[in-house]
């Protein structure tokens, strides 16, 4: 079956710091990935998405690009702010539409950016 | 887009009891689904709610256990029946606006303690 697997947490940073958090999948086909953030206290949001091999998703200054002979799909940004401090969820669907909604989801990864 | 509420946002429950936990969205949408969280681990699908349809539980979910009822378009309530320690989770309710729609919405959870 489909599974994600990725990075344990917490990961603490500075300001300021490059972030990566790794993020691998199984699947068979050509799943789409994603990446969801929870901020304290609200609902997972959309960080970003990839449909095909070699789709670099980005948004609020975060990026992760589809690497399909690898597999993963980690999630970076250059530098941090306090605000990125969240619970990032990497996540996998098959299939474009119809009856393949189904997201398979990581465990999460607890970032905790420090002024 | 779509703004999901639950309520109630968290409870502490006896074992034995039962909890309903109601999902609000503010637009018509058809698929709506219900995830649990248990602590340290990734979201799992407990089942998906169409209206007009009965519930489609995933493997290991049973209608006794969390009857769904979706009455229209932008309402949904799980309940979670005989309660255990087991069952304290966050529960989360999502939507999906469109077939094609990549975007799904997550409501802010409900977290739940059974004691």
């Amino acid at each position: 079956g489909n599974s994600v697997t990725q990075m344990e947490g917490p990961v603490t940073l500075s300001e300021e710091a490059f972030l990566t958090i790794n993020c691998t999948y199984t699947a068979t086909g050509y799943p789409s990935l994603f990446w969801y953030v929870q901020y304290p206290g609200e609902g997972l949001q959309l960080l970003l998405k990839a449909t095909k091999a070699d789709d670099k998703g980005s948004n609020k200054g975060f990026e992760a690009t589809y690497r399909k002979e690898t597999t993963s799909f980690h999630l970076e940004k250059g530098s941090v702010q306090v605000s990125d401090s969240a619970v990032y969820f990497c996540a996998l669907r098959k299939g474009s539409g119809g009856s393949n909604y189904k997201l398979t989801f990581g465990k999460g990864t607890l970032l905790t950016v420090n002024p | 887009s779509a703004v999901i509420s639950q309520k109630p946002s968290r409870d502490i429950c006896q074992r034995g009891t039962s909890l309903t936990i109601q999902c609000q969205v503010d637009s018509q949408v058809t698929m709506m689904f219900w995830y649990r969280q248990q602590p340290g681990q990734s979201l799992t699908l407990i089942a998906t709610a169409n209206q007009g349809s009965e519930a489609t539980y995933e493997s290991g979910f049973v209608i006794d256990k969390f009857p769904i009822s979706r009455p229209n378009l932008t309402f949904s309530t799980l309940t979670v029946s005989n309660m255990s320690p087991e069952d304290s989770s966050i529960y989360l309710c999502s939507v999906r606006t469109g077939d094609l729609a990549y975007e799904q919405y997550f409501g802010p959870g409900t977290r739940l303690t059974v004691t």
